[in-house]
């Protein structure tokens, strides 16, 4: 089953808001990766946690919080976004983290900051 | 450095023609993946196949296939017979060991009924 779900589909928000994007995988894998896409561009990596760890963060604005509970679980925690942080958000997870892996990608969520 | 080029910004078909959609790569790595995903307008990215750099032969699934040339470093995806449900982003991705993947800019093909 490669199967990564994300929840919510759609968010609107305020800057003002707290919100939270989640992410879940049930394939064993150890890595888990929260990428930004924004309308006619390739994705772009935020953070990487490999073994529950954060290993690779690209310079992301602190208004943007990522957690790995457990190694089947991501989570995104949004406070005081932009309205250029509108986007949709995509969850993936590959076995290790170490490169030469398949990325497997959730259904994504589209983000809305009014 | 690691680069991944699709020269294709947009392609437009008639259902049941064939397409081709090209990658151009580099890298300065032996050993690395090479990716095609799919993203439809729902805007999940469909893993479609992976190839590695010492395994040079083609490969076809269903109207679907994949030419992978170290010596012009490409990897090409052909559609045969294309249909309205193949519209969509198609990214060719890269990752050597120890890299995070590298995206393309992404192809986006309509096909026209």
């Amino acid at each position: 089953d490669t199967e990564v779900t994300q929840t919510p589909k759609h968010l609107v928000m305020g800057m003002t808001n707290k919100k939270s994007l989640k992410c879940e995988q049930h394939m064993g894998h150890r890595a888990m990766y929260w990428y930004k896409q924004k309308a006619k561009k390739p994705p772009e990596l935020m953070f990487v946690y490999s073994y529950e760890k954060l290993s690779i963060n690209e310079s992301v604005p602190s208004r943007f919080s990522p957690e790995c509970p457990n190694s089947s679980l991501l989570n995104l925690h949004l406070h005081a976004l932009q309205p250029e942080d509108s986007a949709l958000y995509l969850c993936a997870s590959s076995l290790y983290g170490q490169g030469l892996e398949t990325q497997y990608f959730g259904p994504g969520t589209r983000l809305l900051v009014l | 450095a690691q680069k991944v080029t699709q020269a294709q910004t947009e392609i437009s078909v008639v259902e049941k023609e064939d397409v081709t959609l090209d990658c151009v790569y580099e890298t300065r790595d032996t050993t690395y993946y090479l990716f095609w995903y799919k993203q439809p307008p729902s805007g999940e990215l469909v893993f479609l196949i992976r190839r590695n750099s010492f395994d040079e032969q083609n490969e076809i699934s269903g109207r679907y296939s994949w030419n992978f040339q170290k010596s012009t470093s490409s990897f090409n995806f052909t559609i045969t017979a294309s249909q309205v449900v193949d519209s969509a982003v198609y990214f060719c991705a890269l990752t050597p060991k120890n890299t995070p993947l590298v995206f393309g800019k992404g192809t986006r093909l309509s096909v026209i009924a």
